[in-house]
């Protein structure tokens, strides 16, 4: 397997603009969570899914953010409309939820900066 | 609630010398405990887990914890610090709920002097 894939590796956006992440987790994995790193803040949970069912998002900063997961093979996190402070890396990680719990696989991040 | 305080945001060893990093935790419940490692600009690996079986973990790179219950402690040791160590560590705390989300510490980057 070819571990989590996140793309954009980086992204820059002007204030406003849309912006959409994406994750692809690993095959059999049946949770999926997005967290956002920064200096200030650390790593953050923002949303998990399970099954593709979005089951705890009181992460998620405010109503700019959304998240889906349309299959188990795919998500995305959107920004709309982005802001300044919104520059961090988001991380994407999937899991298996059988005991025992053997960890987190993370994907290599999405570097965003809103100019 | 669970929770993890990482003592040290920055530690600096000689090549050599012998890595502690610092990791307590809060859990209501027997948690599962986690170090991950990041090196610069990628995602977070994983270095070892405990998950209720021995106390004494054994990790990559020759990385190793243990677990003590009664200091609620997961400190993470290396004997000899090797250049290619330097990185930030991550502590974690996961509970068997939520699918077992996970709460990290705020990060120890560990210098590796020559």
């Amino acid at each position: 397997d070819a571990g989590v894939i996140q793309s954009p590796r980086h992204e820059v956006t002007e204030m406003g603009q849309e912006v959409t992440l994406r994750c692809k987790p690993i095959s059999g994995h049946d949770y999926l969570f997005w967290y956002r790193q920064t200096m200030m803040r650390g790593l953050e949970l923002l949303i998990y899914f399970n099954n593709n069912v979005p089951i705890d998002d009181s992460g998620m900063p405010e109503d700019r953010f959304s998240a889906k997961m349309p299959n188990a093979s795919f998500s995305t996190l959107k920004i709309q409309p982005s802001e300044p402070r919104d520059s961090a890396v988001y991380f994407c990680a999937s899991s298996l939820g059988d005991r025992p719990f053997y960890g987190y696989t993370f994907g290599s991040g999405t570097r965003l900066t809103v100019v | 609630a669970q929770s993890v305080t990482q003592l040290g945001s920055h530690v600096s060893v000689s090549e050599g010398a012998l890595v502690l990093l610092r990791c307590n935790y809060s859990s209501s419940v027997p948690p599962y405990l986690f170090w991950y490692v990041q090196y610069p600009n990628q995602g977070l690996q994983l270095l070892l887990k405990y998950t209720s079986a021995a106390t004494l973990v054994k990790g990559i790179n020759g990385f190793e914890a243990e677990f003590k219950k009664s200091e609620t402690s997961f400190h993470l040791t290396k004997p000899s610090a090797h250049m290619s160590d330097a990185a930030e560590y991550f502590c974690a705390v996961s509970e068997g709920t939520g699918g077992f989300k996970t709460i990290f510490g705020a990060g120890t980057r560990l210098f590796v002097k020559a």
